[in-house]
C-alpha cells in the first residue's frame, strides 16, 4: 500500500464551487505539505504543518485553506474554486529534523476548474 | 531571476548515452541540493542528494555541486528507457529552514531504445 494516499485522483469543478482534496499517510511523519505544480512553473508551497496544532502558509496561499485533522490526515479546500487553480497539486510528508529532509509525495491530484 | 533555474528540455537520448542535467541558482544560503524524478501521472520521489559541494554517486547516477559557481548537476551514465522521466532539482537550506525546499522547473528526459 501506498505510504502517502490523495484523494480523489483527478477532479473538474466549476468556478466558484468549493472543494476539497484529502491527504493521508502512513509513514508517522509530523510534517506535511501541500504543493502545486503547473507547467513552466514547477513545484510551488501552499501550506504546511509541523504537528497537528500548526498551520502555516506557503508561498502561493491565496485563495487556500487547509485542515489538519489528525497527525495523518491533511486537508486542502479551494472555497471558490477559480479557472488558474487548475493544475496538478501534491501532498508531501517529512519526518522533521535540522538536517536534510526527503520529503515522500502523495501520486497527485488532477484539478480542472472550468 | 528566479531562485533556481533549469532547462526544461525535452532532452532525448538513445538507450546508453550518458545524461547531463544541470540547474543554477542564486542563493548561496542553500546547503542541501537534491534530485527527484517524477515519472508520468506520479510523484517526484527522490534521487539523490548531496550536503554542501562535493560529489556523490549512486550506481548509475552521480550527483555534483560546486558552490562557488552556484550549479549542480546530475550525470546518469548507461542510460535506460526506464530513467525516462522528468528531473527536478531541488535546494534547502540547513537547520530550521531545512524543511522548505526551492525547485527548479524540471528537465523531461526520454531515453529512445
Amino acid at each position: 500500500d501506498a505510504d502517502v494516499t490523495q484523494t480523489p485522483r483527478n477532479r473538474i469543478t466549476k468556478t466558484g464551487k468549493r472543494i476539497m482534496l484529502e491527504c493521508s499517510q502512513t509513514k508517522g511523519h509530523d510534517r506535511m505539505y501541500w504543493y502545486r505544480q503547473d507547467p513552466g512553473l514547477g513545484l510551488r508551497l501552499i501550506y504546511y504543518s509541523f504537528d497537528v496544532k500548526d498551520i502555516n502558509k506557503g508561498e502561493i496561499s491565496d485563495g487556500y485553506s487547509v485542515s489538519r485533522q489528525a497527525q495523518a490526515k491533511f486537508s486542502l479546500s479551494l472555497e471558490s474554486a477559480i479557472p488558474n487553480q487548475t493544475a496538478l497539486y501534491f501532498c508531501a510528508t517529512s519526518e522533521g529534523g535540522s538536517g536534510q529532509e526527503t520529503q515522500y509525495f502523495g501520486p497527485g491530484t488532477r484539478l480542472l476548474v472550468l | 531571476q528566479k531562485e533556481v533555474e533549469q532547462d526544461p528540455g525535452p532532452l532525448s537520448v538513445p538507450e546508453g548515452a550518458i545524461v547531463s542535467l544541470n540547474c543554477t541558482y542564486s542563493n548561496s544560503a542553500f546547503q542541501y541540493f537534491m534530485w527527484y524524478r517524477q515519472y508520468s501521472r506520479k510523484g517526484p520521489e527522490l534521487l539523490m542528494y548531496t550536503y554542501s559541494s562535493g560529489n556523490k554517486e549512486d550506481g548509475r547516477f552521480t550527483a555534483q555541486v560546486d558552490k562557488s559557481s552556484k550549479y549542480i548537476s546530475l550525470f546518469i551514465r548507461d542510460s535506460q528507457p526506464s530513467d525516462s522521466a522528468t528531473y527536478l532539482c531541488a535546494m534547502s537550506e540547513s537547520g530550521a529552514g531545512s524543511y522548505q525546499l526551492t525547485f527548479g522547473k524540471g528537465t523531461k528526459l526520454s531515453v529512445i531504445p
